[in-house]
């Protein structure tokens, strides 16, 4: 299977912990884009990478999410000091934008529960 | 007012009939619109993909643009069980290489055997 593959499936952890996701792209796509979705809510954008530069970071993003992405290749997504408000699932997306006509492929998310 | 609005649902129809989801949107930089299927537990997956005004057609599937009312839609013809899902829609601008695509909430559809 070549699509964007995500791991864990599912997360349970306690408040205070840390968390780390990771997230395989489509190997031929320059882009990565983190999402969150909570239940009955379309994906908010969280932050994108092209290549291995992090491009921009939405103000949903706070001090404790952290993303990288070394070498272009797989991202990581950590989340320091969990809350209960972080419970969701956490989408990863890979593409290529060589041009305007740019489209997501999503991967099977990673659903986190803060106890 | 959100920049892209859509019906929650749920929407409930016979299996057989004509679906009709739409979106509206305010911002009218908007030329690149898609149409995404998520399943329970599962990431959104791609159905359409038009640029600005008009109609695209694949499969039993149809997506049209309305640029001068701000309004898109899809219809799904003779529905299945299996089309029984989330479907959100997304756009974005096309100007900016970085701008980024704004999904709405997505709409809960239950096609009814």
């Amino acid at each position: 299977d070549t699509g964007v593959s995500q791991n864990p499936r599912h997360k349970i952890t306690k408040r205070g912990q840390n968390v780390t996701f990771r997230c395989d792209p489509i190997s031929e796509h320059n882009r990565l884009y983190w999402y969150r979705q909570t239940l009955g809510q379309g994906p908010e954008f969280l932050t994108y990478f092209q290549n291995e530069a992090q491009l921009e970071k939405s103000r949903l993003l706070s001090d404790r999410f952290s993303a990288e992405r070394p070498k272009g290749s797989f991202s990581t997504l950590e989340i320091q000091r969990t809350e209960q408000g972080d419970s969701a699932m956490y989408l990863c997306a890979s593409s290529n934008r060589d041009n305007n006509n740019e489209k997501l492929f999503f991967g099977s998310g990673t659903q986190l529960s803060v106890l | 007012q959100k920049e892209v609005e859509q019906d929650p649902g749920p929407l409930s129809v016979p299996e057989g009939a004509i679906v009709s989801l739409n979106c509206t949107y305010s911002n009218s930089a908007f030329q690149y619109f898609m149409w995404y299927r998520q399943y329970s537990r599962k990431g959104p997956e791609l159905l359409m993909y038009t640029y600005s005004s008009g109609n695209k057609e694949d499969g039993r599937f149809t997506a049209q643009v309305d640029k001068s009312s701000k309004y898109i839609s899809l219809f799904i013809r003779d529905s299945q069980p299996s089309d029984s899902a989330t479907y959100l829609c997304a756009m974005r601008g096309g100007m900016n290489r970085d701008d980024k695509i704004i999904f709405g909430k997505g709409t809960r559809l239950h096609i009814l055997p």
